[in-house]
Order: C-alpha cells, then sequence, then structure tokens
C-alpha cells in the first residue's frame, strides 16, 4: 500500500530565504507526482506535476525534483516571501488513477 | 474559464440525516474525483469516475456513503445517515482524463469543498 510522507510538518524561516521540503513515498510505481499548496478555507492550487519519466519541473521560484528509485521529492522555493505561507501537500498517482496524499508541511513566512 | 465548483460551501446538519453533496467539474474534464479531508488528517480518495465507465469505489469508507455522476458533467457525493466522524471538509477534483497515452497523465484540479459539520 502506497504511503506517503513529508517532512517537515512544519516550518518557519525569515522572508528571503531559500528552503526545501521533502516528500517521500514507499512505492516507487507511480505514474506522476504533484505538488499543492493550500490556503485557510480554501481548495488546493496545483503548483508543479512532475511525470514519472521527468526528474524535475520549474515554475517560477519553484522547483520541484523526482527521484522514483529512492521514492523522494523535493520541492525548492527561491528567495520565500510571506505570500508564500500556506500548507503544502506531496501527492503521488498510482495506477488507480487517484492521488495519494501526505499530510503536508505547514509553511511560515516571517517578515 | 471556470474552475471546479462546490455547493454548499459549508453544511451543518444533525447526526442521523442525509447530506448531498455537489461538484461541477471543469467543462470537458471526463475524469472527476472526490476526497475528504479530516481535521488533522492528510486527504483521502473516496471514488472516481472516469467517462461512462463503472466509478471505482474503492475508497467509500462505508455504505453510507454513494456518489452519482450524470454523464460528464455534475457529480452528487451523498452520505445517508450522517455520523460525527463524517465531519470533515469534501473535495472535488477534475481532470482531462484519467489516463494519457501511455504513462503519461493530467493534472487534477480542486474545487474550494464543501465544510460538513455533523453535530
Amino acid at each position: 500500500k502506497q504511503e506517503v510522507t513529508q517532512i517537515p510538518a512544519a516550518l518557519s524561516v525569515p522572508e528571503g530565504e531559500n528552503l526545501v521540503l521533502n516528500c517521500s513515498f514507499t512505492d516507487s510505481a507511480i505514474y506522476n507526482l504533484q505538488w499543492f499548496r493550500q490556503d485557510p478555507g480554501k481548495g488546493l492550487t496545483s503548483l508543479l506535476l512532475i511525470q514519472s519519466s521527468q526528474r524535475e519541473q520549474t515554475s517560477g521560484r519553484l522547483n520541484a525534483s523526482l527521484d522514483k528509485s529512492s521514492g523522494r521529492s523535493t520541492l525548492y522555493i527561491a528567495a520565500s516571501q510571506p505570500g508564500d505561507s500556506a500548507t503544502y501537500l506531496c501527492a503521488v498517482r498510482g495506477s488507480q488513477g487517484n492521488l495519494i496524499f501526505g499530510k503536508g508541511t505547514k509553511l511560515s513566512v516571517k517578515p | 474559464g471556470a474552475g471546479v465548483s462546490q455547493s454548499p460551501s459549508n453544511k451543518v446538519t444533525e447526526k442521523g440525516k442525509d447530506v448531498e453533496l455537489r461538484c461541477d467539474p471543469i467543462s470537458g474534464h471526463t475524469a472527476l474525483y472526490w476526497y475528504r479531508q479530516r481535521l488533522g488528517q492528510g486527504l483521502e480518495f473516496l471514488i472516481y469516475f472516469q467517462g461512462n465507465s463503472a466509478p471505482d469505489k474503492s475508497g467509500l469508507p462505508s455504505d453510507r456513503f454513494s456518489a452519482e455522476r450524470t454523464g460528464e458533467s455534475v457529480s452528487t457525493l451523498t452520505i445517508q445517515r450522517t455520523q460525527q466522524e463524517d465531519s470533515a471538509v469534501y473535495l472535488c477534483a477534475s481532470s482531462l482524463r484519467a489516463q494519457g497515452t501511455g504513462a503519461f497523465t493530467y493534472e487534477q484540479y480542486f474545487g474550494p469543498g464543501t465544510r460538513l459539520t455533523v453535530t
């Protein structure tokens, strides 16, 4: 059974700092991996999707990497801003079609 | 274009009552997913629809939960005889289709969710 773990559970950093969020999964037979952000009281916003054949994806200040063989992904956020404060969720898609989520990393960026 | 919409945004119900939650996917998206997020927990998959195929119900927690989808549009999630442990945010997502060519897959887009509170 696929399990997704995110470390750390919470992170507080000063504005401007570069940071890395970690995601690990137990079954390397994934179709894709998606990173989301969730703001309080709101739905999920997709940030990056990495297909199983890809190693990384970039969007603006965000870079996500995928290492299927080791069951790991990282989300790198450059030059963090207070507006980046949110919960970041990692999810993997298996053969069934649904996403399996980690519990998230709650990020707080202090001005 | 319009994103995934869900209604109601909030629902408070008494234990034992039935509730219906609605999801309108992005137009043209053939795959539709329901998830729930209980307080302090990660998102749990409930059910998904792909076109006219039989839905994958493997995540439904009990027979009190059911879902329907009309063609490739609106879906309703019904919870019968609600219990307090059903209190959660119910999220709907859609994607162009569940599976592309080979191992290619499509992004899932999420609605804002329905917060269900069972008293």
